[in-house]
């Protein structure tokens, strides 16, 4: 079974320009969650998606934004990069609102760089 | 708001010794605890998780304990080999939500 797979694995832009990242769930699991790993800040979260929708976001500026699409896939948009944006940016899943937390799977990340 | 603690930040053992990691997290009221295994510049890797209502739960030569009541859980580490240097993180969900809340992990080093 395949794992959770992001791309692109390395995204090199300029400050100010936007970047666009993807993330593919394990099959069958609905929930998405995405995590910044920035250098000496540790795991910190960003989003969370299931079923489509965003139920709940961490201390980030709305230029973080992202979406679900109809197969959970999922898209983490980061507009008006800055330095301070250069990061691993983490995607997890899990099997969805069962009503209690579930294991999270990571994917590998992708490693942001803002020149 | 949920904090996580790991001790010690960064440990240096030589190959077969056992070790143990410690974590922990300020509010008790969690529904599991999960740990994770990070390899330089990779994602994580799930190693163990455990319900609330679990004291231990053990994989192979991991074995990991939670005391809700004092905001504790241990990864015991036996005979450890090179291969287990990496960072291991555990991480709560927050509250009622359900992201993770991570602690800032312990670099292990196993030296052959």
């Amino acid at each position: 079974e395949a794992g959770v797979t992001q791309s692109p694995t390395h995204l090199i832009k300029t400050r100010g320009q936007q970047a666009t990242l993807r993330c593919s769930p394990i099959s069958g699991h609905t929930s998405v969650y995405w995590y910044q790993q920035a250098l000496g800040l540790g795991l910190q979260f960003l989003l969370w998606y299931d079923e489509g929708e965003e139920r709940n976001r961490g201390n980030f500026p709305p230029r973080f934004s992202g979406r679900q699409f109809p197969n959970y896939s999922s898209e983490l948009n980061v507009n008006a990069l800055e330095l301070e944006d250069s990061a691993l940016y983490l995607c997890a899943s899990s099997p969805g609102r069962s009503g209690r937390a579930d294991t999270q799977y990571f994917g590998p990340g992708t490693r942001l760089t803002v020149l | 708001k949920q904090e996580v603690t790991q001790i010690p930040a960064a440990l240096s053992v030589p190959e077969g010794e056992n070790l143990v990691l410690n974590c922990s997290f300020t509010d008790s009221a969690i529904y599991n605890l999960q740990w994770f295994r990070q390899d330089p510049g990779k994602g994580l890797t799930s190693l163990l998780l455990i319900q609330s209502s679990q004291r231990e739960q053990t994989s192979g030569r991991l074995n990991a304990s939670l005391d809700k009541s004092s905001g504790r859980s241990t990864l015991y580490i036996a005979a450890s080999q090179p291969g287990d240097s990496a960072t291991y993180l555990c991480a709560v969900p927050s509250g009622s939500a359900r992201q993770l809340t991570f602690g800032s992990g312990t670099q292990l080093t196993v030296l052959p």
